[in-house]
């Protein structure tokens, strides 16, 4: 089946560092990639949704210039939380498919990203 | 009223019993359905896809009712490895563009 890989599995650091993670389509060409956050207890949230070769499409109340996004290929699309604060610390996973229509999303193991 | 809704539970049955619950979409161009698992602290996997026919995978069942506007969940003979949240996910379809969209979850938990 397809197989969607993130990295790292998880991150500490101190407030004010940018944290990177990278999601990976593995034996799939992946159009589009879907970002989302999951804080305790709570369902998805979806972030935002990237295309490969253009800008991502983000939700409403997500800062673009907070949560950098980029899908330079079709089998990579990297999230860059920038200048990160206690706040943002929560589960963040990301998830590709081969189309945004009918097929199913294939979820990365997600990553668990805690600031202090 | 949101457009994908889901029971919250959680649902606490015994071991072995049958079990089922509902999703409702407000989008009636909604194309595509599916269900998920998740377990605590981790991603989403894929259960089964959804087809207008139904479907079954061995003690799942999937149902769809287009004119109710629902889904429908069905675990026979659950185990303990069942406990878990169920998520429908629903394509929905717009007027540019479809969009996917999360049901907040139902929590199933087995007990023995």
């Amino acid at each position: 089946g397809a197989v969607v890989s993130q990295h790292p599995s998880w991150v500490i650091c101190k407030s004010g560092t940018s944290v990177k993670i990278e999601c990976r389509s593995l034996d799939f060409q992946a159009t589009t990639m879907f970002w989302y956050r999951q804080f305790p207890k709570q369902s998805l949230m979806l972030m935002a949704t990237s295309n490969e070769g253009s800008k991502a499409t983000y939700e409403q109340g997500v800062e673009k210039d907070k949560f950098l996004i980029n899908h330079a290929s079709l089998t990579l699309s990297t999230l860059t939380v920038t200048s990160a604060h206690p706040e943002d610390s929560s589960f963040y996973i990301c998830s590709a498919t081969l189309d945004s229509s009918n097929q199913p999303q294939h979820f990365g193991d997600g990553t668990r990203l805690s600031i202090l | 009223r949101k457009e994908v809704e889901q029971d919250p539970g959680p649902f606490n049955v015994p071991e072995g019993a049958t079990v089922a619950f509902n999703c409702t979409y407000s989008n009636s161009a909604s194309q595509s359905f599916f269900w998920y698992r998740q377990d605590c602290r981790k991603e989403p996997k894929l259960l089964m896809s959804v087809y207008s026919s139904g479907n079954e995978d061995g003690r799942f069942t999937a149902q769809l009712n287009r004119a109710s506007q629902y889904i429908s969940l069905l675990i026979r003979d659950s185990k303990l490895s069942d406990s878990a949240t169920y998520l429908c996910v629903v394509n929905a379809r717009y007027s540019s563009a479809s969009k996917i969209i999360f049901g907040s979850g139902t929590r199933l938990s087995i007990r023995p």
